[in-house]
């Protein structure tokens, strides 16, 4: 089973909107989140990252953690083209000395003007 | 801005042969990591070392070694590649350890197609 699993598959918002992504992991020990965000033809980049349960903002980006459920989610507000990408969650066991960290499937952004 | 270098950036492979991947970091990171990118897969770990002279397996190890000869250099190697290995890989490091928020740096990507 996948550990870290996002949703939706893809996403279409209009610039200025929202746009908002989920994330669930299914093991209780991977309670260190991240999003990246990976722009056609290049690597993937770290966005932030959430520990605590709550809100975390950082500019356009909000980011909510429930540990309770083991569920993430990212918010974008004011979407600009230049947003348009494949969106990671990914998730560290917070047990483990590896910092390996463990990614879902991503989520397709697409901003229309 | 932490730097991760892959070389070659595209490379065409025949079945059968040998394909060397190689990453180089410049900041001093302890940890590094291989990954495969494909479409309905997301990013998977293939291997990853704690240090030089260290590797160990990721969840996709099947198929491929690593070798991690000095800190700033780790490589991926296909002795005998397949078609199903075609695919984009990422090299990345990262500090690691407990205690750590463990973001990881990820090199542009490597495209390999085995024909």
């Amino acid at each position: 089973q996948q550990k870290v699993q996002q949703s939706p598959e893809s996403l279409s918002v209009p610039e200025g909107g929202m746009a908002s992504f989920n994330c669930t992991s299914s093991d209780r020990n991977f309670q260190y989140f991240w999003w990246y965000r990976q722009h056609s033809g290049e690597g993937p980049k770290a966005l932030m990252s959430i520990f605590s349960d709550g809100d975390k903002k950082e500019g356009r980006f909000t980011a909510h953690l429930n540990k309770a459920s083991l569920h993430v989610s990212l918010h974008i507000r004011d979407s600009q083209p230049s947003d348009s990408a494949l969106y990671f969650c990914a998730a560290r066991n917070t047990g483990a000395n590896t910092g390996k960290l463990t990614f879902g499937h991503g989520t397709i952004l697409r901003v229309h003007p | 801005e932490a730097a991760v270098t892959q070389s070659p950036r595209n490379k065409v492979a025949v079945t059968g042969g040998k394909v060397t991947l190689s990453c180089n970091q410049t900041n001093n990171h302890n940890n590094m990591y291989w990954y495969r990118q494909d479409t309905g897969h997301g990013l998977r770990l293939i291997h990853y070392s704690y240090g030089a002279g260290s590797t160990e397996k990721g969840d996709i190890p099947d198929g491929y070694k690593a070798s991690r000869p000095s800190q700033e250099n780790f490589s991926l190697i296909l002795e005998l590649a397949t078609p199903s290995q075609t695919s984009v890989y990422f090299c990345a490091s990262g500090d690691g350890g407990l205690g750590v928020t463990g973001q990881l740096y990820f090199g542009e990507g490597s495209k390999l197609t085995v024909l």
